[in-house]
This record gives structure tokens, C-alpha cells and sequence, in this order.
């Protein structure tokens, strides 16, 4: 597709279930980034992959979150034993520099709503 | 870490009126960047400065990256309603390399609402 696809695109779920949040990135696209927007609020760094590699995942709020993205193109952000706090839009960004330091123009898709219950 | 301060919260106005809010850090910022986001949309990238005191146009939009690197400046002229949204100030850690480039922190955002 011409941007980044993301699915669901609303996710209810009830405290202490799993879920598991995808993200297509831009075809050929080397970077994947991961952000939490709570509501009211900009969007907060979660993880980042280059490639299949997981360079980054400083913003994840606990052990219960854990992303991946096996074959260096969809990712997957799943969170374990949902809690009514990480109520929130996940939304995933990719960009296709394959260039550390410096700034890369990233592509955010339209995120997946989340609301624990 | 890094905070970004974005003022004012949220603005009324009238179409044709022009707009101005700001962003403010207590740290350096080598990259200053300026997103708008609609509702249910991913925030899009509005404009991107790279030096301090840089000036950088968009149509009717203008931006402009402080000279002490603590605070940038968006300016909307002439309103439309279709500039309703949310806008974000975002920029990378200053001094990140490697993996971080791509690791923004955002502002808290500016609420636009423009009334016909």
C-alpha cells in the first residue's frame, strides 16, 4: 500500500486479556518505530527496529509489552495482562534510511485505538 | 529527558485570522520539527528545521527554529477550517546517533479550532 496500514483499528479489551496490535510499514522501508499517545497528550517513543533488529526499546512501559518484527517488514506490539492504563492509541511509524545519526522523515499510520475495560 | 512545552493548549479563532503558538525546551534541540494531526489520523510532518534561526515557509504556514535552540515558533496566515487539528512540536534527542534518530519527543500539542 501507498502509506502504513495498521490493524486494528480499534481494539477493546477487557483488564488481564492479551492483545497484539500490526503494523505494515512503507514497502521497502528499513525503520519501524512504535509511539504510545495517551489522550490529550503527544505521541511517546515505545520501540524502534532496523530491520528485524530491535535497536531501542527504552519507552517500553513494563515486561508486559514486547514488539517484533521477525522478517524485517510487519511488526507486531502485544501487550500481556492488560491494564486499564495502557488505554491508549499505539500508532507506528516507518522511514527508509538505513543511515544512523541525523534525522529521517518518519511516516506515521493512523494507529490502533486501545481501551481496557 | 527532554520536555517540550507547547503553548497555548488550544486556540479559537475566526477564518482569516492568522495564528501563532510556540514550543519551548529547557534543552537544546539540533532538529526542530512541526506535525499536525487530525482526528483518528497519525500525526504528518508540516515542516522541519535544521538550523537555529532558520526561517522555513510551507504555503501558508511558517516556522522558525529559535537562535538559542530552545524554542521554535509555528505561524498559520490566513486560517481555513481545514487548518482544525492538532499541532505537535517534536524533535530528536540532541546528540543522538545511531539507533536514536528516529526516537522523537513530542509536545503536548496545540488544540486549532477555526469557526467559519
Amino acid at each position: 500500500g501507498a502509506g502504513v496500514s495498521q490493524s486494528p483499528r480499534y481494539k477493546v479489551a477487557k483488564r488481564g486479556q492479551d492483545v497484539a496490535l500490526r503494523c505494515d510499514p512503507i514497502s521497502g522501508h528499513v525503520s519501524l518505530f512504535w509511539y504510545q499517545q495517551a489522550l490529550g497528550q503527544g505521541p511517546e517513543f515505545l520501540t524502534y527496529f532496523q530491520n528485524e533488529a530491535q535497536l531501542d526499546k527504552s519507552g517500553l512501559p513494563s515486561d508486559r509489552f514486547f514488539a517484533e518484527r521477525p522478517e524485517g517488514s510487519v511488526s507486531t506490539l502485544k501487550i500481556q495482562r492488560t491494564q486499564q492504563e495502557d488505554s491508549a492509541v499505539y500508532l507506528c511509524a516507518s522511514s527508509y534510511s538505513r543511515l544512523s545519526g541525523g534525522w529521517e522523515k518518519l511516516f506515521f499510520g493512523s494507529g490502533t485505538q486501545l481501551s481496557v475495560l | 529527558g527532554q520536555q517540550l512545552n507547547q503553548s497555548p493548549q488550544s486556540m479559537f479563532i475566526q477564518e482569516g485570522e492568522d495564528v501563532s503558538m510556540n514550543c519551548t525546551s529547557s534543552s537544546i534541540f539540533n532538529t526542530w520539527l512541526w506535525y499536525k494531526q487530525d482526528p483518528g489520523e497519525g500525526p504528518v510532518l508540516l515542516i522541519a528545521l535544521y538550523k537555529a534561526g532558520e526561517l522555513t515557509s510551507n504555503g501558508r504556514l511558517t516556522a522558525q527554529f529559535g537562535i538559542t535552540r530552545k524554542d521554535s515558533f509555528l505561524n498559520i496566515s490566513a486560517s481555513i477550517p481545514s487548518d482544525v487539528g492538532i499541532y505537535f512540536c517534536a524533535g530528536p534527542p540532541s546528540g543522538a546517533g545511531g539507533t536514536s534518530y528516529g526516537k522523537l519527543t513530542f509536545g503536548q500539542g496545540t488544540i486549532l479550532t477555526v469557526h467559519p
